[in-house]
């Protein structure tokens, strides 16, 4: 079935520089690939979604990229904040499929 | 009002015990859902609904029983619970299959 790998699992950066995080998904029927911030003891929210017809997509400081050759996609966070702080999930789903499959997260902490 | 509520916030139960969590939405989404969520775990789908019917079951135990009584509100019935059942079990909500999922603030379950 459908695995989606990310990486790292814990990524520190300092105040102001960017944070890259790394997904690689198994099934190249995916076509949609949302990012998710869930802050401790809080619920996940969406951040930035991309679909397979699109190479790139931007919102301020976070953007998302996708290689549906390579079957990876990153999130890039810009300019670091403290309340960037959070664990970050990414996930893959295709066509009709109710089911989101999901990284194992990454937890980014930002140094002062 | 783009927000999925969630009772009660937390719960206590026994293993012989009889509860039920609640979740409403009004967003007009089709498709509900019930996911289990373990610390420092991604989100793990359980059950959902489309269209107010089940669509999906994830191979739960049948002492989680879920029910959509309409396309606003969705309950899961607990039962004889086991300690290991203790988790956030977060309600989401979309308008179809493979659109942003919004999450309610969960519900802690903690089983003595």
């Amino acid at each position: 079935g459908e695995n989606v790998e990310q990486h790292p699992s814990t990524l520190s950066v300092q105040e102001g520089d960017s944070a890259v995080i790394k997904c690689t998904y198994s099934d190249s029927a995916s076509n949609y690939f949302p990012w998710y911030k869930q802050e401790l003891g809080k619920r996940p929210q969406l951040i930035i979604d991309i679909r397979s017809n699109v190479g790139e997509k931007k919102d301020q400081r976070i953007a998302v990229t996708l290689n549906k050759t390579a079957k990876h996609f990153s999130l890039h966070i810009t300019e670091t904040q403290p309340e960037d702080s959070a664990v970050y999930f990414c996930a893959a789903s295709k066509g009709s499929n109710y089911q989101l499959i999901w990284g194992a997260g990454t937890k980014l902490i930002i140094k002062p | 009002d783009t927000e999925v509520t969630q009772t009660p916030k937390h719960l206590v139960m026994g293993m012989t015990n009889k509860k039920s969590l609640k979740c409403e939405q009004h967003m007009g989404h089709r498709a509900m859902y019930w996911y289990k969520q373990k610390a420092k775990k991604p989100p793990e789908l359980m059950f959902v609904y489309s269209y107010e019917k089940l669509s999906i079951n994830e191979s739960v135990p049948s002492r989680f029983s879920p029910e959509c009584p309409n396309s606003s509100l969705l309950n899961l019935h607990l039962h004889a619970l086991q300690p290991e059942d203790s988790a956030l079990y977060l309600c989401a909500s979309s308008q179809v299959a493979d659109y942003e999922q919004y999450f309610g603030p969960g519900t802690r379950l903690t089983v003595t």
